[in-house]
């Protein structure tokens, strides 16, 4: 009955490193999304599952921006060769399908790039 | 293209009754969400509106008029732990657009 879980909390990275975020949703929701909410900003959408299936990736910001869904639960967003203003919390959210109402959301994953 | 405008920030009393306002202008519309975030924390779901009217949750009521592209949210008897930014988004086929949120403290 857990939420939505989201691993690491905290990640430092030195500009030009690879990182990767991994979300856990609730388990049995079809829907998976990943924002990119920066400091005092609303959040902003990367990109968009369901299932597998990268439905919408029109969010994300450049090409170093990867995010896979392999098996249609756990996803994973890599970031490559990191910049500083890739700092910000990345938050993933998760429906029961795509006509549902409520994402819930996890706690987040914030980045520091030095 | 989406485009929501609410305030940044917003001030109020304890007990004390506040509407946030939300304008969109948006290229598609599947329904209006608020949702509310404390500081450090997951954006937490408060309200949904896709037809025109007042929804009515406990202290919370979220209102839409779709003709305007305007929603409010009315947060009643207003308590310290109210002190949080609340975002505003549109919804087009399933992807959420937010707004910037407001910043609301409640002051004793």
């Amino acid at each position: 009955g857990a939420g939505v879980s989201q691993s690491p909390r905290y990640k430092v990275a030195k500009r030009g490193q690879d990182v990767a975020l991994r979300c856990d949703p609730i388990s049995g929701h079809v829907s998976l999304f990943w924002y990119q909410q920066a400091l005092g900003q609303g959040p902003e959408f990367l990109t968009y599952f369901q299932n597998e299936a990268q439905l919408d990736k029109s969010g994300l910001p450049s090409d170093r921006f990867f995010a896979e869904r392999p098996e249609g639960s756990v996803s994973t967003l890599k970031i490559q060769r990191t910049q500083q203003e890739d700092s910000a919390v990345y938050l993933c959210a998760s429906s029961l399908n795509r006509g549902y109402n409520e994402q819930f959301f996890g706690p987040g994953t914030r980045l520091t790039v030095l | 293209g989406q485009n929501i405008d609410q305030p940044t920030e917003m001030t109020a009393t304890e007990g004390a009754i506040v509407q946030i306002n939300c304008t969109y202008q948006t290229s598609g519309f599947n329904g209006l969400f608020w949702y509310q975030q404390h500081a450090g924390e997951a954006p937490t779901f408060l309200s949904y509106n896709v037809l025109d009217g007042l929804e009515e949750k406990g202290r919370f009521s979220s209102f839409l008029s779709r003709s305007k592209g305007y929603s409010y949210l009315l947060l009643k008897e207003l308590q310290m732990k109210d002190s949080a930014s609340y975002l505003c988004a549109v919804r087009d086929e399933s992807t959420l657009t937010f707004g910037k949120g407001t910043m609301l403290l409640v002051s004793p």
